[in-house]
């Protein structure tokens, strides 16, 4: 299978906590994105990569949140002192740069924050 | 900024009959693509079908369809003969067009479809 894979699937952490989550984008995608979904909603846009560069990162809901891409593929989304309200469940999508660039999405991780 | 509206929360449709979920939007650009992505029940979103608005054509792709009203900002999708496995949640989306730049989905609130057997 060569789609988006994201690990872990499911993550249950306790309030203060850090987590990191994992985005490996299908192979011959150079863009990645991150967005979150909660109970009911539809995705919310957080941030994108092109290669290694993130050029758009203003979305990210605050400062405890950051995502890198070292090498221009995989890519990682990190939240730094865990609220309740950031269980939500995470989606990474990938894209070929290109007229269309349609968005192929993974699977998510979920996040509980207890 | 581009805001994405789902009017219908849920729809229920008997299997091989038709169903029409709508959607809205508000921007204020004239370049740009619309979507609409299927999310099953603890599975992950699938692109169901794509827009572009420089396009007066409707995309179809098999038993989907969509009806593109660029005037009235509409973007509707049509399932024809509604099968067991098209339940699922249904969301519209839409992506600015910045010269062939990226950037992220807008995305609505989302129609959850059921198809009764």
């Amino acid at each position: 299978d060569t789609g988006v894979s994201q690990n872990p699937r499911h993550k249950i952490t306790k309030r203060g906590q850090n987590v990191t989550f994992r985005c490996d984008p299908i192979s011959e995608h150079n863009r990645l994105y991150w967005y979150r979904q909660t109970l009911g909603q539809g995705p919310e846009f957080l941030t994108y990569f092109q290669n290694e560069a993130q050029l758009e990162k203003s979305r990210l809901l605050s400062d405890r949140f950051s995502a890198e891409r070292p090498k221009g593929s995989f890519s990682t989304l990190e939240i730094q002192r865990t609220e309740q309200g950031d269980s939500a469940m995470y989606l990474c999508a990938s894209s070929l740069q290109g007229l269309t660039d349609t968005q192929y999405f993974g699977p998510g991780t979920r996040l509980t924050v207890l | 900024a581009q805001t994405v509206t789902q009017s219908q929360p849920e729809m229920s449709v008997q299997e091989a009959e038709t169903v029409t979920l709508s959607c809205t939007y508000d921007t204020s650009e004239s370049d740009y693509y619309l979507f609409w992505y299927k999310q099953p029940p603890s599975r992950q979103m699938i692109l169901v079908i794509r827009q572009e608005a420089y396009k007066q054509q409707n995309a179809t792709e098999n038993r989907f369809s969509v009806n593109f009203q660029k005037a009235a900002k509409s973007f509707s999708l049509k399932i024809s003969d509604s099968q067991l496995g098209d339940a699922a949640m249904y969301f519209c989306a839409y992506r600015t067009y910045s010269g062939g730049g990226a950037d992220g989905l807008t995305f609505g609130k989302g129609t959850h479809l059921i198809i009764q057997p």
